[in-house]
């Protein structure tokens, strides 16, 4: 069984700094590894994935995330945060399929609040 | 708009009423699914189709009843809900052989009086 951990509930920025949001995963096989963006009454929207190519994934709005399987991490990072920045964000792990429908589990979310 | 389509978008329902809320994908996926997102808890995966049937029931109380008639359309019937079901109700689909992850609808806000 695959499970994520997010490091933080809250976090804030001010306008123009780094952004840095954690993931921590734990699963039995090779994973898969998702982040997604949640804007307030919104459905979520694939921000980036790891599929097992290049460790550095990088996304749209200027985020990226680094795979270290080392420290079972899935950071998201963006250089310099803007207003619009400010959403949930999840952190999901995919088990790698067998031929059934691929299942996410989803980690508890980081409320990105970015400060003027 | 995302690709997958999520009606009503704000339901307000008694508790003795009966509702359904209706999902409706057209990206050529085979699998959908349901979850609720209450505040401050994890997103609850509730059900998972593929290719019309259902692979996943997460312990889901009775009064919640998918029903998946093709591999587009998804339901969630409703009936004698309580205040506590008052969530965002969202669906997805994916391409289930694939890793390109879910697509969401914009959710169902649901609140049960």
């Amino acid at each position: 069984a695959q499970s994520v951990t997010q490091l933080g509930s809250h976090v804030s920025v001010s306008e123009g700094a780094l952004v840095l949001l954690r993931c921590n995963y734990s699963s039995s096989v090779p994973p898969y590894l998702f982040w997604y963006v949640q804007y307030p009454n919104q459905g979520l929207q694939l921000l980036l994935k790891y599929t097992s190519a290049a460790t550095l994934v990088k996304g749209i709005n200027g985020f990226e995330a680094e795979f270290k399987k080392s420290e079972t991490s899935f950071h998201l990072t963006k250089p310099s945060a803007h207003m619009s920045d400010a959403a949930e964000y999840f952190c999901a792990v995919s088990d790698t399929g067998r031929g059934s429908a691929r299942q996410l589990t989803f980690g508890s979310g980081t409320q990105l609040t970015v400060l003027p | 708009e995302t690709g997958v389509t999520q009606t009503p978008r704000h339901l307000v329902m008694g508790m003795t009423n009966k509702k359904s809320l209706k999902c409706e994908q057209h990206l050529g996926h085979n699998a959908m699914y349901w979850y609720k997102q209450s505040a401050k808890k994890p997103l609850e995966l509730m059900f998972v189709y593929n290719f019309k049937e259902q692979t996943e029931n997460n312990s889901v109380p009775s009064r919640f009843s998918p029903e998946c008639p093709n591999s587009s359309h998804l339901f969630l019937h409703l009936h004698t809900l309580q205040p506590e079901d008052s969530a965002l109700y969202l669906c997805a689909s994916s391409q289930g052989q694939g890793v390109v992850g879910y697509t969401f609808g914009s959710g169902t806000r649901l609140t049960v009086v």
